[in-house]
């Protein structure tokens, strides 16, 4: 029983689409993140909602457009797709609003050609 | 803005030497540093995380110090083994659990064990 789950795993699409990762948790949670993971490694968070309200909100380029219909589950949509956004996405979640005891999934490889 | 330096970048130690990592961070109100480690091509999962009002928490080989006082933390894994090798981050928040104080994290190190 996965705690954290999204799809696809591998994302490979062309510049100028438009496309979309699922998340969903069944821990629980009342908040759950997306995550940016680039070449390098490093972690940057690009949202935050809990219980479906958005409360983190980092400077992303408006293309990223979050949707979280539940609790429990939190989108990422991105319109046209450029070739600086090639990276690993993460979704995870947690119990409170503090970034405590993060669950992660298991990511989603994007790669723009 | 707040930030959390992480050294050394990459770590290469025998197996069954000790690791350790350090974390720096600016913020003097953080109170919770947890540490996470990623394997190659898999998810961040937490491995421990330690409260400011507490000096050092163990967990069989792992253990993180704090000290406030200077602002730093650190991982220290002891008797490694070949599934320590992984990315390692450390991370400094305000927050406890109901706030939404944000998480800064450390750039990572990448621990290599070496048969």
């Amino acid at each position: 029983d996965t705690a954290v789950s999204q799809t696809p795993k591998y994302l490979v699409t062309q510049m100028g689409n438009d496309k979309s990762i699922k998340c969903e948790q069944n821990l629980g949670h009342d908040t759950m993140y997306w995550y940016k993971q680039d070449s390098k490694k490093f972690l940057k968070i690009m949202f935050s909602y809990n219980n479906k309200e958005l409360i983190i909100n980092e400077t992303v380029p408006n293309r990223f457009s979050p949707k979280s219909p539940d609790k429990a589950h939190l989108n990422l949509h991105i319109n046209s797709l450029e070739l600086g956004d090639s990276a690993v996405y993460f979704c995870a979640s947690s119990r409170g609003t503090g970034q405590e005891k993060l669950f992660f999934g298991s990511g989603t490889q994007l790669s723009v050609l | 803005g707040e930030n959390v330096e992480q050294h050394p970048s990459t770590l290469s130690v025998q197996e069954g030497d000790s690791a350790v990592i350090k974390c720096t961070y600016s913020d003097s109100a953080s109170n919770y540093f947890p540490w996470y480690k990623q394997e190659l091509g898999k998810r961040p999962q937490l491995i421990i995380d330690i409260r400011s009002n507490v000096g050092e928490k163990k967990d069989q080989r792992i253990a993180v110090t704090l000290n406030k006082t200077a602002k730093h933390f650190s991982l220290h894994i002891t008797e490694t083994q070949p599934e320590d090798s992984a990315v390692y981050f450390c991370a400094a928040s305000r927050g406890a659990r109901k706030s939404n104080y944000q998480l800064i994290w450390g750039a990572g190190t990448k621990l290599i064990i070496k048969p």
